[in-house]
């Protein structure tokens, strides 16, 4: 069954630690994207990456890092340098030219503890 | 740069009413516009895609649709039920971007 899986579905950081979210896609889709969406808020776009080994900042990249090595995965680093980092995080893919629309992931809640 | 407004930000109405969901765009130069269901703390589960070709497409009790010279689009939603209570979100992609700029979404609740 092919989808976009996300890990963990919740997760605690310390003050001052990285961590790494994990999105993997078994759809054979080209581009893949990261959001964040706080509560009342629309979802913002923090990176998204078109082809393997290539990827661009979206609008709110600032404090976060990503890597794109395999077609099928995309993970997120959230650095000690993202001030507020407590937020809902939604991965999402598409095929070639995105015709065919968004399939999204389950989304990994983020506490800063 | 595109901006996606979503109006009305909350309804609730009771069962079995017919209901719109109104979504405004401000770049009509749209490739397409897509409709999403969010349920509290899960994913965004798509709905319907409407190409920029396309005036409207159906599924089940939905109807969405495009008109890209006033920058609306509509979602119907017929004979309402409790469980379509979620948060509606509709996302533009224009012809000049890579990616969709999503709307902050109409949270319905259907009352039994």
């Amino acid at each position: 069954d092919g989808g976009i899986t996300q890990s963990p579905k919740y997760l605690f950081r310390k003050e001052g630690q990285n961590v790494t979210l994990s999105c993997e896609q078994n759809l054979n889709h080209d581009a893949m994207y990261w959001y964040r969406q706080d509560p009342g808020q629309g979802l913002r776009l923090i990176y998204y990456s078109q082809i393997v080994n290539d990827f661009q900042k979206g609008d709110i990249a600032e404090g976060y890092s990503v890597s794109r090595e395999k077609k099928e995965s995309f993970p997120l680093t959230v650095t000690s340098a993202q001030k507020n980092p407590t937020a809902f995080y939604l991965c999402a893919s598409t095929a070639s030219g995105t015709s065919q629309g968004y399939t999204f992931g389950s989304g990994t809640r983020l506490t800063v503890v | 740069k595109q901006e996606v407004t979503q109006i009305p930000a909350a309804l609730s109405v009771p069962e079995g009413e017919n209901l719109v969901l109104n979504c405004s765009f401000t770049d009509s130069a749209i490739y397409n516009l897509q409709w999403f269901r969010q349920d509290p703390g899960k994913g965004l589960t798509s709905l319907l895609l409407i190409q920029s070709s396309q005036r409207e497409q159906t599924s089940g009790r939905l109807n969405a649709s495009l008109d890209k010279s006033s920058g609306r689009s509509t979602l119907y939603i017929a004979a309402s039920q409790p469980g379509d209570s979620a948060t509606y979100l509709c996302a533009a992609l224009d012809n000049y971007g890579q990616n969709f700029v999503f709307g902050p979404g109409t949270r319905l609740s259907v009352l039994p």
